[in-house]
């Protein structure tokens, strides 16, 4: 069965300071890999997926992350954090035609 | 306007009361799910519908019950709420497409007391 683990529940970092985020996940075919991110109260927002090609995408907001095959990981990266980062991240996988998995979230706190 | 519209944004209910979420999406996306977020769980997937009059279970289906008789609209029933069913619940809805993404509405805060 696919799953998704972020190990990480809270991360705390300095704004301007570079952020990776982890992610792992578990499935039985090539995976379709997303990053979403929920500000406070809203929805959940697209940054960024991965389904082929180059492992390393780009999303928005200057979000990239890396699909690493051998380490069933996708991880999230930004060089310099802004204040309004803070935020949940969820990485889930598909593929997009069956209900996404998501993994329990990681929480972004950014500090002056 | 043109997206995914969830309504109420709040509700309070009391227990053994039934309550409906709404969710419509003006895309004709063939997609449609409902999830429940809770601290420490993250998404869980209630329900989601391939197509209208085609629904299937999700992880957590116990104690709810949808309806899509319409493409774009994808109606979420508590028969008798319960406390242990106050969540935030998130509709979404995706296209056709191994790699289509899904797009989530606002939530509905529902509070059972």
């Amino acid at each position: 069965a696919q799953s998704v683990t972020q190990p990480d529940i809270h991360i705390t970092v300095s704004e301007g300071a570079s952020l990776e985020l982890r992610c792992n996940y578990s499935y039985g075919a090539t995976p379709y890999l997303f990053w979403y991110v929920q500000s406070p109260g809203q929805g959940l927002q697209l940054l960024l997926k991965y389904f082929s090609g180059d492992t390393l995408v780009q999303g928005i907001k200057g979000f990239e992350a890396e699909f690493k095959r051998s380490q069933s990981s996708f991880n999230l990266r930004k060089p310099s954090v802004h204040w309004s980062d803070a935020a949940e991240y969820f990485c889930a996988v598909g593929p997009g035609n069956t209900p996404l998995v998501f993994g329990k979230g990681t929480r972004l706190s950014v500090i002056a | 306007d043109a997206g995914i519209t969830q309504s109420p944004r709040y509700k309070i209910t009391e227990t053994g009361r039934q309550v409906t979420l709404m969710c419509h999406q003006t895309w004709s996306h063939s997609y449609m799910f409902w999830y429940r977020q809770d601290l420490g769980h993250g998404l869980r997937l209630i329900y989601y519908s391939a197509a209208a009059d085609i629904t299937d279970k999700g992880e957590v289906p116990d104690g709810y019950v949808v309806s899509r008789s319409k493409t774009e609209n994808f109606p979420l029933t508590l028969e008798s709420a319960t406390r242990s069913q106050t969540s935030v619940y998130f509709c979404a809805s995706s296209p056709r497409g191994e790699d289509a993404e899904a797009f989530f509405g606002q939530g509905t805060r529902l509070t059972v007391v």
